[in-house]
Parts: C-alpha cells; structure tokens; sequence
C-alpha cells in the first residue's frame, strides 16, 4: 500500500517554514526521506526507525509516530536549494525490510 | 568513496528486444535495490538483492528480473519490451536494506520505440 503524501505541492518565499506529511495504513519499520531535483537521481535526507532512532543531516528534521504510521519532515528556514520533490518512502518489517514503497512525492518550490 | 554508478545512463531500444541494465554499488554494501519511476507511477519497487538472493520482490511482471554477483553489482533485465517499460531505472545501495539509508545512482534512461 502506497504511503500518502501531504500536500502535493507548496510553494515557499525564502526564509519560511514547510512541513511535508507522509501517512501509511499499515505498520511499519522505518520511514525514510528523500528530496529530487528535476534530471537528478533522490538524495537521501532521514531515516526513522520505529524505536526512536533516527539518522539524517543535521539540517533536516523529522518525526515518525508509531501509533498513527505517520511521518513528517520539517524544513525550517528554507533555502533556495530546498527546491525539488520529497518522497518519504516506507518499509515494514520482517521479511520486507528492504522493499521501500514510496508515496507520489511533494513538490517543494522556494523563490527569492 | 564512490558513489552508484549505473550504465549505460541511456538506452534506445525497440518493442519485443530484450535489454541488461548494470548497477555497481557503493563499496561495502550488500543491498542493491532497483526501482522504475515514471511521471504516472512515481517511484516504484522492482525487486531487492542481498548477498546475491533477490530477498524482496514487487509486483512487475516476470519480464523483469535480476541478479547480483559475488562483488555486490547487480544487473536487471527486461525481455520483450513494451513501449510502456519507457522510463527511468534507478538502483540504489545500502549497507543493511531497508533498515539503512539507500543511496541512489543516477538511473537508466530507457526509451522504448
């Protein structure tokens, strides 16, 4: 089941905050993030891991809640070069741990 | 160290060819993941190889298929191509699978005429 992505797109002036959802009906392991710019292949950003345990840039931020299967991913005071489309993509456990699923993506477009 | 690499980075081929895409992973990772992503389906998962098993599988036809090799490069082979197998193939490595970050390369682009 494909994760749902919120919202599908955001436009942002420089400087401004965005939070990007990812929300999952079954449960899951870990919640990874990853940005893509037009023509290039995705740039891992975060990993959550149920647990608690997380690994990522230390710019990027972002929380997993177990209970709801939800992710979000916090982009505090963006930069032109925040620009691109997110996708959180989604592994559950057991005997699926390396088979991401991905949500369609959120386009993300900050201007000067 | 260096990153994933995959080749050829395009690719024409004909309808009913068959056609080998080739993905060496960061050194030291045993999980090459391979995934299709086009502008309908987004990013989608084909199939996972750890320590040359396929451990994961999506749901694509038996057209594609894959394999990996005792250094970890993986290959993927779509036979009887459709016009609707146009699009970017990226793979991705990683040190555990889905319990790790994957990093990806920068994909195959196959167009199928």
């Amino acid at each position: 089941q494909q994760p749902v992505q919120s919202p599908q797109a955001v436009i942002l002036r420089e400087g401004e905050d965005a939070v990007i959802n990812c929300s999952s009906s079954k449960a899951l392991y870990s919640v990874h993030w990853y940005r893509q710019k037009h023509g290039e292949a995705p740039v891992f950003l975060m990993i959550l891991l149920k647990g608690g345990e997380q690994k990522g840039h230390e710019k990027i931020s972002a929380s997993f809640n177990e209970k709801k299967q939800q992710s979000s991913l916090y982009l505090t005071a963006s930069q032109l070069s925040y620009s691109g489309t997110y996708f959180c993509g989604t592994a559950g456990s057991g005997g699926n741990t390396g088979k991401l699923i991905f949500g369609q993506g959120t386009t993300l477009q900050v201007k000067p | 160290k260096a990153g994933v690499t995959q080749t050829p980075r395009y690719l024409i081929k004909t309808r009913g060819q068959q056609v080998t895409l080739s993905c060496s992973p960061i050194s030291g990772h045993r999980s090459v993941s391979w995934y299709q992503q086009t502008p309908g389906q987004g990013l989608q998962f084909l199939f996972e190889y750890f320590s040359e098993t396929q451990r994961n599988k999506g749901n694509f036809p038996g057209r594609f298929s894959g394999r990996q090799f005792s250094n970890s490069r993986s290959e993927m082979n779509v036979s009887t191509l459709e016009l609707g197998d146009s699009a970017l193939y990226l793979c991705a490595s990683s040190f555990e699978g889905g319990y790790g970050e994957q990093y990806f390369g920068p994909g195959t682009r196959l167009t199928v005429t």
